[in-house]
């Protein structure tokens, strides 16, 4: 079974408007959340990470991300979206604190339009 | 800050050909992994490695070898090379997983088997 899955191959917004890329994981317990950003022809770039404590977790590049328990979510959001921001963004989670194995989602291409 | 470096970063293998990609950290990391990254499947896990001399088989370890002779290098073998072996391939190192941490990535290896 997946451990993460992310509903949406594409995400599309214009330039100035929230950027919401969802994330939902399947695994028990209390896990490692991770968000990674890949551009084109690059490796992947670590945004953000929830271990514990305040559910909104804060990032590089003005990314944050909420952790929902309830809902076994960790969206990221951008409040406003830039052109530079389009590239692949990659959602992870670590199935139990002491693995070290992370398992990713397929992946959400942004575009963010002029 | 060199980080994860891997060479070469592209290569064109014909059916049957050998090589070896190379990756290398210097972060003092104790686990390192391999993963290839094909469209709409995100990022699998090829072999990985919790420490000097140690290695073990991720998802999809089918083809290929790996060594970790030495704490900082991590090797990834394709014995005879197929076409369904063509991918990018992302090598990663990390922490022991108590301390939280993600991953860091190298730069990817392009490989096209023909």
């Amino acid at each position: 079974a997946q451990s993460v899955a992310q509903p949406e191959d594409q995400v599309n917004v214009a330039e100035g408007n929230p950027l919401t890329v969802k994330c939902t994981y399947s695994v028990s317990g209390n896990p490692y959340l991770f968000w990674y950003v890949q551009y084109p022809n690059r490796g992947l770039q670590f945004l953000l990470k929830y271990i514990t404590g305040d559910n909104l977790v804060k990032g590089s590049y003005g990314f944050e991300a909420e952790f929902n328990k309830s809902q076994t979510s960790f969206h990221l959001k951008k409040p406003s979206a830039l052109v530079s921001d389009s590239a692949l963004y990659f959602c992870a989670v670590r199935v139990n604190r002491n693995d070290y194995k992370l398992s990713f989602g397929a992946g959400t291409t942004v575009t963010v339009r002029a | 800050n060199a980080g994860v470096t891997q060479t070469p970063k592209f290569r064109v293998l014909k059916t049957g050909q050998s090589m070896t990609l190379l990756c290398a950290q210097d972060m003092n990391h104790e686990y390192m992994y391999w993963y290839r990254q094909d469209p709409g499947m995100g990022l699998r896990l090829i072999h990985y490695s919790v420490g000097e001399g140690t290695t073990a088989k991720g998802e999809v370890p089918d083809g290929y070898n790996v060594s970790r002779l030495k704490k900082q290098n991590f090797l990834l073998g394709l014995e005879s090379a197929a076409p369904s072996q063509t991918s990018v391939y992302f090598c990663a190192s990390s922490p022991p997983p108590d301390r939280g941490h993600g991953y860091t990535f190298g730069s990817g290896t392009r490989l096209t088997v023909v």
